[in-house]
């Protein structure tokens, strides 16, 4: 079976630019969720998807969007990059909200 | 703020060692309680779940949950150094997101 499957694993972008990370959760996972890592502040929520809506989202600025397809495919998007967000970004696919995350492998996005 | 708390650590056991890791919670409205495993440099791993008050074995491994005192804890039995990760503690409160504590760093000392 198939986890959940990131891309790109690395990254690295300058300030003022944006970027899209893809994640393709496993099959017949129908919720999506996106988590920010830094060693600072632990693993932060960003957004939850569930049949391509979105169901909550966490603290951050506009800058950061997300989106899922009627496949279950999510992208997130961070617009107008700056040094802090430099970070290891993780998806999470689970069957239903109360069964636990299965986490994909992540993003590195470093911000030069 | 809706708040997981462990303690960094690092915390230090002999192999064979029992290890117990803890974490507290803010919201009393939490009904579910994860633990995860991060090793460095990989994303976290899904070790146990655990829904209500009492203990959850699974192998090696039981979760403790006392939600009269908002405390969830993971004790690691005949500990080794494979086990040398951080273990992350989550809530999950209803609304579509976990709340996840900073992780405490547990190593095993051969």
């Amino acid at each position: 079976k198939a986890g959940v499957t990131q891309t790109p694993r690395y990254l690295i972008k300058t300030r003022g630019q944006q970027v899209t990370l893809s994640c393709s959760p496993i099959s017949g996972h129908r919720s999506v969720s996106w988590y920010q890592q830094t060693p600072g502040q632990g693993l932060q929520f960003l957004f939850e998807y569930f049949s391509e809506t979105q169901r909550n989202k966490g603290n951050f600025p506009g800058r950061f969007s997300g989106r899922q397809f009627s496949n279950s495919r999510s992208e997130m998007n961070v617009s107008t990059l700056e040094l802090g967000d430099s970070a290891l970004y993780l998806c999470a696919s689970s069957m239903t909200e109360n069964y636990g995350y299965t986490f994909g492998s992540g993003t590195r996005l470093t911000v030069v | 703020q809706k708040e997981v708390e462990q303690n960094s650590g690092p915390l230090s056991v002999p192999e064979g060692a029992i290890a117990s890791l803890n974490c507290t919670y803010s919201d009393r409205v939490s009904q579910s309680f994860f633990w995860y495993r991060q090793y460095s440099g990989k994303s976290p791993e899904l070790i146990m779940s655990i829904y209500s008050n009492g203990d959850k074995e699974d192998g090696r491994f039981t979760a403790q949950l006392n939600k009269a005192s908002q405390y969830v804890s993971l004790l690691i039995r005949d500990s080794q150094p494979s086990d040398s990760a951080t273990y992350l503690c989550a809530a999950y409160s209803g609304t579509y997101k976990y709340i996840f504590g900073t992780g405490t760093r547990l190593k095993v000392l051969a």
